[in-house]
């Protein structure tokens, strides 16, 4: 059981670029969340999907294209990557009960040059 | 929309000792939960705490404690017996219930332990 993982752990990309962060959850989770991360400003959520099939913009989702490709898969897709997006991002899930806390990936350090 | 405030950026406490950590949120509902998180500089963030609004009673976890004022909206985690294992940056959180079950985080505070 890996709980939530995350590819790659660290990325650097050069202004332009594209790239795609994947995340996978074992646990069974409905709901699946994509955060940001920059000093000083704690997590704030990019994109988060309610359970398979659906998706919605969270609090930062300018530059970010997120698919749920099934129940325990959610990618996060940056198109044309800018200095603003130097972050880690972490990858959550949660189950359907309401009590239920989310459990993180490790994260991925990602640097835009 | 709703708000979650530390207002401590820093902290530092003596190995043993025990240290509260303060958190202020802003909402117009009634019924949520509340979350403390640790993040090590392993970057994992793991969850230290929960709180239910509609329960009275403080949330404890062995040397993790929670003071909860529902009217004052205040949710601050006291942490006995310190130790150096402690030291971290910690957030706390806020969900609505029902939902999608997004969380809200605070801006964090970071917590060192001295030997």
């Amino acid at each position: 059981n890996a709980g939530v993982t995350q590819t790659p752990k660290f990325q650097v990309l050069k202004t332009g670029q594209s790239m795609t962060l994947q995340c996978a959850q074992d646990m069974n989770h409905n709901s699946m969340y994509w955060y940001r991360q920059d000093p000083g400003m704690g997590l704030r959520l990019i994109y988060y999907s309610a359970s398979e099939g659906t998706t919605d913009k969270g609090e930062v989702p300018n530059g970010y294209n997120v698919s749920r490709l099934n129940k325990r898969e959610f990618s996060l897709r940056l198109e044309s990557a800018a200095p603003s997006q130097t972050s880690v991002y972490f990858c959550a899930s949660s189950g359907f009960a309401f009590s239920s806390e989310q459990y993180f990936g490790p994260g991925t350090r990602l640097t835009v040059t | 929309a709703q708000t979650v405030t530390q207002s401590q950026p820093e902290m530092s406490v003596q190995e043993a000792e025990t240290v509260t950590l303060s958190c202020t949120y802003d909402t117009s509902e009634s019924d949520y939960y509340l979350f403390w998180y640790k993040q090590p500089p392993s970057r994992q963030m793991i969850l230290v705490i929960r709180q239910e609004a509609y329960k009275q009673q403080n949330a404890t976890e062995n040397r993790f404690s929670v003071n909860f004022q529902k009217a004052a909206k205040s949710f601050s985690l006291k942490i006995s017996d310190s130790q150096l294992g402690d030291a971290a940056m910690y957030f706390c959180a806020y969900r609505s219930k029902g939902g999608s079950e997004k969380l809200v985080f605070g801006k964090g505070m970071k917590l060192t332990v001295n030997p």
